[in-house]
């Protein structure tokens, strides 16, 4: 079956840095990769959508230059939290969407800020 | 009104007990409709889809009402290992095939 590897698992970092998440189709060629944040007992919001190749597509109210996107081939997309403060933490999750297989979900980043 | 909408629960149901959990959508020109499942601290893990017609899954049954613009979920015989929270996620179509999800549904099942 397919699957999403995420990495890393959690990350404890200090205000003003940066942390960057990475999200690997590992069996199959995901053309288009979701990243979402979930706050404790919410859903997952979309942040972006990214398709390999091209610029990604933010959501209302995610600011694009601090939550880069890379999609640069078809197994492995990056999302870096630029200048992370203490409200960035949450759950950061990524998803492939391919063809075949549909939408599969990475086992998320659990991002803590102190 | 929110996109996708649910009960939070929390459902605190004993073993063996039959639970629904209901999900209404704004758009009613949505295109798929799924129920996820997640598990504390976890990736949503895709339990069903959910059919117009109905669909079945062991112990579980999907029902979408579109015109109603309604998604159940019944869970029959209820195990210990069905706590978690069941998430109704919908593809709302317009392109980018992007999914919304609802805040989710916590069921506990309990001796």
């Amino acid at each position: 079956g397919a699957v999403v590897s995420q990495h890393p698992s959690w990350v404890i970092c200090k205000s003003g840095t940066s942390v960057k998440i990475e999200c690997r189709s590992l069996d199959f060629q995901a053309t288009t990769m979701f990243w979402y944040r979930q706050f404790p007992k919410q859903s997952l919001m979309l942040m972006a959508t990214s398709n390999e190749g091209s610029k990604a597509t933010y959501e209302q109210g995610v600011e694009k230059d601090k939550f880069l996107i890379n999609h640069a081939s078809l197994t492995l997309s990056t999302l870096t939290v630029t200048s992370a403060h203490p409200e960035d933490s949450s759950f950061y999750i990524c998803s492939a969407r391919n063809i075949n297989y549909g939408y599969t979900f990475g086992s998320g980043t659990r991002l803590t800020v102190v | 009104r929110k996109e996708v909408e649910q009960d939070p629960g929390p459902f605190n149901v004993p073993e063996g007990a039959t639970v629904a959990f209901n999900c209404t959508y704004s758009n009613s020109a949505s295109q798929s409709f799924f129920w996820y499942r997640q598990d504390c601290r976890k990736e949503p893990k895709l339990l069903m889809s959910v059919y117009s017609s109905g669909n079945e899954d062991g112990r579980f049954t999907a029902q979408l009402n579109r015109a109603s613009q309604y998604i159940s979920l019944l869970i029959r015989d209820s195990k210990l290992s069905d706590s978690a929270t069941y998430l109704c996620v919908v593809n709302m179509g317009g392109g980018g095939n992007k999914l919304t999800f609802g805040t989710g549904t916590q069921l506990k099942v309990e001796l």
